[in-house]
């Protein structure tokens, strides 16, 4: 059964710290997104990948970070610097010549 | 580059009554317009594209009309039913730059089916 799988789906964070949010993809898709939701907003782009190796700071990049090792995978990590990461965060793959994306499921991330 | 209005922001029916929701871009280039249905506390589904060269498309009760000389679409719901209360986005795929397509999202339409 093909899809994308968000981990975990609810993630506390205290000040000061590092969280790493994981998405995990097996559609064989290239391209991998990350977008960040805030209460009743639209979807900003944070950061995207076309190819292992390579990605893109997208609109809204400072204070996250990302890496891309694997074609099935792009874990994003919301660090210290991000002042106000409370969100909702969408992990997508890019379905290629059939246009649009595939969005996983979502993790909400807490600033506690 | 590319900018996606839509309206309305939100958008209040009755069971059965019909919704529509339009969207409209400023790149004539763009070849590719889909829409995204998010429920609350999940992530957004595709429930219908078109495509550039199309002008219409339906499936059941949701159509999407394209009008390229004024560059904007509309998406259409009839006879609505509660469960179609949710979040719907509509995007626009303008040219690939080196390759590489990037979506660019209106804003998004709260749609509340009231029985």
């Amino acid at each position: 059964d093909g899809g994308i799988t968000q981990s975990p789906k609810y993630l506390f964070r205290k000040e000061g710290q590092n969280v790493t949010l994981s998405c995990e993809q097996n559609l064989n898709h290239d391209a991998m997104y990350w977008y960040r939701q805030d209460p009743g907003q639209g979807l900003r782009l944070i950061y995207y990948s076309q190819i292992v190796n390579d990605f893109q700071k997208g609109d809204i990049a400072e204070g996250y970070s990302v890496s891309r090792e694997k074609k099935e995978s792009f874990p994003l990590t919301v660090t210290s610097a991000q002042k106000n990461p409370t969100a909702f965060y969408l992990c997508a793959t890019g379905r290629g010549l059939a246009g649009g994306y595939t969005f996983g499921s979502g993790t909400r991330l807490t600033v506690v | 580059g590319e900018n996606v209005e839509q309206h309305p922001s939100t958008l209040s029916v009755q069971e059965g009554d019909s919704a529509v929701i339009k969207c409209t871009y400023s790149d004539s280039a763009s070849n590719y317009f889909p829409w995204y249905k998010q429920e609350l506390g999940k992530g957004p589904q595709l429930i219908i594209d078109i495509r550039s060269n199309v002008g219409e498309k339906k499936d059941q009760r949701i159509a999407v009309t394209l009008n390229k000389t004024a560059k904007h679409f509309s998406l259409h719901i009839t006879e609505t039913q509660p469960e179609d209360s949710a979040v719907y986005f509509c995007a626009a795929l303008p040219p690939r730059e080196t390759g590489f397509q990037k979506l660019v999202f209106g804003t998004g339409t709260r749609l509340l089916v009231s029985p």
